[in-house]
């Protein structure tokens, strides 16, 4: 069965460094997300992206993150300068479509941690 | 906007008795409502999907949910607990992304 791959699982990075988190969505899906669940929180939207460009992004998502589909298979989070904060779980989704009714499928997640 | 409210962030539950999570939602147009699961240490795994059509939807593992328009709420059950069933549940509601509640943390008790 198709579907998201994350990785690395788990990342740690030090304080001020930039970290690059790769998804491999499924193959013919068309909409790409982008979530982050803080320790013992909800899972909030970050992202989300169609047609190679960002379609909407939440208050978190500022000037310190970018995403990007770099090829046609990988689709990345990059994080410039990681804070204590931004320590989390990032979770990748991806649809087929946006209509209303069409779940997002996630991926395992990757667990990031700044030291 | 369009949300969603989970009741009780922890719920506990004795092995064969009935679960039941619930969730409220909030929307001014036709909801599309989901209920995820997350196992320890894992992703985020859909249970099952309430579009349109029939209000009650059965999802995997034995869950189902019921969505009742008249008391906006969409709570996710199942007849008898099991063991495995220990896990985080999301609610959540299709808007152009998808709109999670804060979880519920189901317990099962021996």
């Amino acid at each position: 069965e198709p579907e998201v791959t994350q990785t690395p699982s788990h990342q740690v990075t030090q304080m001020g460094q930039e970290v690059i988190l790769r998804c491999v969505p499924i193959s013919n899906h068309l909409y790409f997300y982008w979530y982050r669940q803080i320790l013992g929180q909800k899972v909030e939207f970050l992202v989300s992206f169609y047609n190679n460009e960002i379609s909407e992004k939440s208050e978190i998502f500022d000037d310190q993150f970018s995403v990007e589909r770099p090829d046609g298979s990988n689709f990345t989070l990059k994080i410039r300068s990681t804070k204590l904060e931004d320590s989390a779980m990032y979770f990748c989704a991806s649809s087929p479509r946006v209509g209303m009714n069409t779940e997002a499928f996630f991926g395992q997640g990757t667990r990031l941690t700044v030291v | 906007a369009q949300s969603v409210t989970q009741l009780g962030s922890h719920v506990s539950v004795s092995e064969g008795a009935l679960v039941l999570l619930r969730c409220n939602y909030s929307s001014s147009v036709p909801p599309y409502l989901f209920w995820y699961v997350q196992y320890p240490n894992q992703g985020l795994q859909l249970l099952l999907k309430y579009t349109t059509g029939a209000t009650l939807v059965k999802g995997i593992n034995g869950f189902e949910a019921e969505f009742k328009k008249s008391e906006t709420s969409f709570h996710l059950t199942k007849p008898s607990a099991h063991m495995s069933d220990a896990a985080e549940y999301f609610c959540a509601v299709r808007d152009d992304k998808i709109i999670f509640g804060k979880g519920t943390r189901l317990h099962i008790l021996p």
